[in-house]
């Protein structure tokens, strides 16, 4: 079993609607965790942390749900411009250092 | 623009050479980590440096190899290269230690090819 596992979609998205994805991770002891988004061929860039109470970024909102080692992304009034892949990062419980374990992406396609 | 920068951009190498990439990480970072990201998967951990030292290895071989220096640069070397070698390398900037939640920031990445 993969350590994050995640759909890779795509998910097809109509312009304004709203578009929710999960992943889920397998070590329970994790500590930290994240959602990057990846534009093709770049660099991931750090869209938001995800902290237990949940959080809220504008359109975007983030969950954790450690019962059950999952963590969920969902966008609201989805723009043409949040078309990417998304990325789901856990920060595994280690002694030292901060060695982020990536999923392998959910891809999203903002259509008109 | 996260303020860490890789070199070179692109780079095409031919199997059985070496290769050294470099990083410099954001200003005030003291932790950087490297990783590999082929086409179509998740960024994947070689290894992380943290004050010039070594703090952790990812499951990739000897022959992947590198170093962090007193202003917290880094260099990625890669020796005997493979054709699986070709993929994105990508540098993460972060302050290590127990500072932070671990968020790390990225370089644009080298893009290496092995023919």
């Amino acid at each position: 079993r993969k350590e994050v596992e995640q759909d890779p979609g795509p998910f097809n998205v109509p312009e304004g609607a709203t578009v929710a994805f999960n992943c889920t991770y397998s070590n329970s002891a994790s500590q930290s965790f994240f959602w990057y988004r990846q534009d093709c061929r770049k660099e991931p860039k750090l869209l938001m942390s995800v902290y237990s109470s949940g959080n809220e970024d504008g359109r975007f909102t983030a969950q954790l749900n450690r019962a059950s080692q999952y963590i969920s992304l969902l966008i609201r009034d989805s723009k043409l411009s949040d078309s990417a892949t998304y990325l789901c990062v856990v920060n595994p419980a280690q002694a030292a250092g901060n060695k982020l374990t990536f999923g392998g992406g959910t891809r999203v396609l903002v259509k008109p | 623009e996260t303020g860490v920068t890789q070199s070179p951009t692109h780079l095409i190498k031919t199997r059985g050479q070496q290769v050294t990439l470099r990083c410099s990480s954001q200003s005030g970072h003291n932790t950087v980590s490297w990783y590999q990201q082929a086409l179509g998967q998740g960024p994947q951990f070689i290894f992380q440096y943290y004050r010039e030292e070594e703090n952790g290895r990812g499951n990739f071989p000897p022959r992947f190899s590198g170093l962090q220096f007193p202003n917290y640069s880094s260099e990625l070397n890669v020796n005997a290269l493979e054709l699986d070698d070709s993929a994105l390398y990508l540098c993460a900037s972060s302050l290590g230690g127990t500072s932070g939640r671990g968020e790390q920031y990225f370089g644009p990445g080298t893009r290496l090819t092995v023919t």
